[in-house]
């Protein structure tokens, strides 16, 4: 098992360009998340799917947008890059049964500069 | 607003010292706590925590929740410079937030 795997691992980019992360997962889980990471600031949620077909807003969506394709896969796109995205990308996974969610299984991460 | 806070948000300490880390947290529909390790790469699950009281352990590490209170501990005895790394708490509330972190070293 490969677990969660994300691409690209390095990217730059230059202000008002656009991309798109890609993560998979082959765990069979049904939830997945896609988080920033700041210096200082932890993980913060920018969007997450609880289930195929649904997707939510987390604390930081401004400037995203995903796509949860089928059950494995769950992109990001930015859209005009900003450089307040620069950041750490880590889409994650779990085990989601009867509204209760299990530990997230991580991503290697995805290292954004944008100039 | 949900809140989890870490504290403290560093330390260091020397091999064979006893670390506690602590984690409060207000969130409107609590249905469990997780820790995590990060070493420089993605984080790792280390517990998972939904009734009071109950200690979970695994090696040198353990883990409580205060659902009273509102807060859970991370300890980590006889310390080793492997345990060096940011260790997170995230709330399930749901979706999961976490905290800062805070960043542990171990010196030799």
């Amino acid at each position: 098992n490969a677990g969660v795997t994300q691409t690209p691992k390095f990217q730059v980019l230059k202000t008002g360009q656009s991309m798109t992360l890609q993560c998979a997962q082959d765990m069979n889980h049904n939830s997945m998340y896609w988080y920033r990471q700041d210096p200082g600031m932890g993980l913060r949620l920018i969007y997450y799917s609880a289930s195929e077909g649904t997707t939510d807003k987390g604390e930081v969506p401004n400037g995203y947008n995903v796509s949860r394709l089928n059950k494995r896969e769950f992109s990001l796109r930015l859209e005009s890059a900003a450089p307040s995205q620069t950041s750490v990308y880590f889409c994650a996974s779990s085990e989601r049964t009867s509204g209760f969610s299990y530990e997230q299984y991580f991503g290697p991460g995805t290292r954004l500069t944008v100039t | 607003e949900d809140k989890v806070v870490q504290s403290p948000l560093s330390l260091v300490v020397h091999e064979g010292d006893t670390v506690t880390l602590n984690c409060s947290y207000e969130v409107t529909n609590f249905r469990s706590l997780l820790w995590y390790k990060q070493e420089k790469k993605a984080p790792t699950f280390l517990f998972m925590l939904t009734s009071s009281g109950i200690e979970k352990k695994s090696g040198r590490l353990s883990s409580i929740l205060d659902k009273k209170e509102l807060f859970s501990i991370l300890n980590i005895t006889a310390t080793q410079t492997g345990d060096s790394a940011v260790y997170l708490c995230a709330v399930e509330a749901p979706p999961p937030g976490f905290g800062a972190g805070t960043t542990v070293t171990v010196r030799a």
